[in-house]
């Protein structure tokens, strides 16, 4: 599993109440992901890092933050979560020294906006 | 940027059976294409990829091919059970990108049935 957990794992909260998500890697993987996933949709980049502080937007940034301080956290936050932010929630990595572009996931956030 | 199409969206096949699914990429300049499974409730995980030096990979039951040409490539399973039903994805970096992205397909719900 690439030593990656996610928290929580399943969260509702209320249309207009912020939301942070946490993705924790301890292999010192330089790449990671947030990826968010909507039935017919597939997977869709939210934001993603490169690096401690260097981080850009994905196709589906609109809505959301994310900040990373510490090469093993990743956080995405909703500001003002909506009920079309309701998806699973997936964060990834690219391996260490990675030639191509493996990616591998976390086991997923359900969120839930009422 | 790079779009990945995929199809079918749903696929339903008798067990021993073989299943196809297809996806054509935009960019010819993308180099790497892996295929994910992902179960009900389960993380994607990856279970093949190809290089675009090669056109065809195996293994065991399961095969990749790729068409640079025409800009498809195609998972083959073979000898199908009841546990490959779930969903897959393909994906194809964007070769312009630094950070490792991938653009993935919409998916397809494979159904073995017994």
């Amino acid at each position: 599993d690439a030593g990656i957990t996610q928290s929580p794992r399943h969260k509702v909260t209320e249309t207009g109440t912020p939301v942070t998500l946490r993705c924790h890697q301890t292999e010192n993987h330089r790449y990671m992901y947030w990826y968010r996933q909507d039935p017919g949709h597939g997977l869709r980049l939210i934001h993603y890092s490169y690096g401690v502080k260097d981080t850009d937007k994905g196709e589906v940034s609109d809505g959301y933050s994310v900040s990373r301080s510490k090469t093993e956290d990743f956080l995405l936050t909703l500001e003002s979560a909506t009920s079309s932010q309701t998806s699973v929630y997936f964060c990834a990595i690219r391996l260490r020294g990675a030639t191509y572009n493996e990616q591998f996931f976390g086991p997923g956030t359900r969120l839930t906006v009422l | 940027g790079e779009n990945v199409e995929q199809h079918p969206s749903t696929l339903s096949v008798q067990e021993g059976d073989s299943a196809v699914i297809k996806c054509t990429y935009s960019d010819s300049a993308s180099n790497y294409f892996p295929w994910y499974k992902q179960e009900l409730g389960k993380r994607p995980q990856l279970i093949i990829d190809i290089r675009s030096n090669v056109g065809e990979k195996k293994d065991q039951r399961i095969a990749v091919t790729l068409n640079k040409t025409a800009k498809h490539f195609s998972l083959h399973i073979t000898e199908t059970q009841p546990e490959d039903s779930a969903v897959y994805f393909c994906a194809a970096p964007d070769p312009y990108n630094q950070g490792g992205k991938l653009i993935f397909g919409q998916g397809t719900e494979l159904s073995v049935k017994p």
